[in-house]
């Protein structure tokens, strides 16, 4: 059975700080892997999608990696801002019968100090 | 485009009752994927629907139930709800089942009285 872990679970930052959000997950035969951002009360926002066969996304000032062999993800943010503030999902989809359901670590709460 | 529609947004129920959740999946996808969110947790796999048929099912009773339309929206339902049952009820909708990236809608707040 897939587990994945987000560790710290909250963490308090400056503005203008670059940070590293982890994520590990226990099943190397990971499918893809997701990012998700979280404000409070509401949906989930993707953003970013690391195929098992890359090592590596960026969009803007994000940039997520993929460690099949560390079974580790991380998510970069650079040059952070009040408005990242937010919990970070990461979330892996293994082969699981037909379905390759998304499998979700507990989040790590972000917070921006302005 | 529009994105993935939930309804409704709050619902307060008492125990023993049911309720049905509704979902409008993304236009061009044919598949949903339904999640439960504690508070303070990541969501939890309910169920899959890929063309009208469940496509995979996470460790949730059966009273737990769904339905996929032929305009792929669908339909979470759950009977003889329990307190435990209170969370946010989160619908993804993406291109196939296959590992596609799911969108999630805004979902639905239940509370378990």
């Amino acid at each position: 059975k897939q587990e994945v872990t987000q560790i710290p679970a909250a963490l308090s930052v400056p503005e203008g700080e670059n940070l590293v959000l982890n994520c590990s997950f226990t099943d190397s035969a990971i499918y893809n892997l997701q990012w998700f951002r979280q404000d409070p009360g509401k949906g989930l926002t993707s953003l970013l999608l690391i195929q098992s066969s890359q090592r590596e996304q960026t969009s803007g000032r994000l940039n997520a990696s993929l460690d099949k062999s560390s079974g580790r993800s991380t998510l970069y943010i650079a040059a952070s801002q009040p408005g990242d503030s937010a919990t970070y999902l990461c979330a892996g989809r293994i082969s699981s019968g037909s379905a390759r359901q998304l499998t979700f670590g507990s989040g790590t709460q972000l917070t921006v100090l302005p | 485009e529009t994105g993935v529609t939930q309804s409704p947004t709050h619902l307060i129920k008492t125990r023993g009752q049911q309720v049905t959740l509704r979902c409008s999946s993304q236009s061009g996808h044919n598949t949903v994927s339904w999640y439960q969110q504690a508070l303070g947790q990541g969501p939890q796999f309910i169920f899959q629907y890929y063309r009208e048929e469940e496509n995979g099912r996470g460790n949730f009773p059966p009273r737990f139930s769904g339905l996929q339309f032929p305009n792929y929206s669908s339909e979470l339902n759950v009977n003889a709800l329990e307190l435990d049952d209170s969370a946010l009820y989160l619908c993804a909708s993406s291109a196939g089942p296959e590992g596609e990236t799911q969108y999630f809608g805004p979902g639905t707040r239940l509370l378990v009285l």
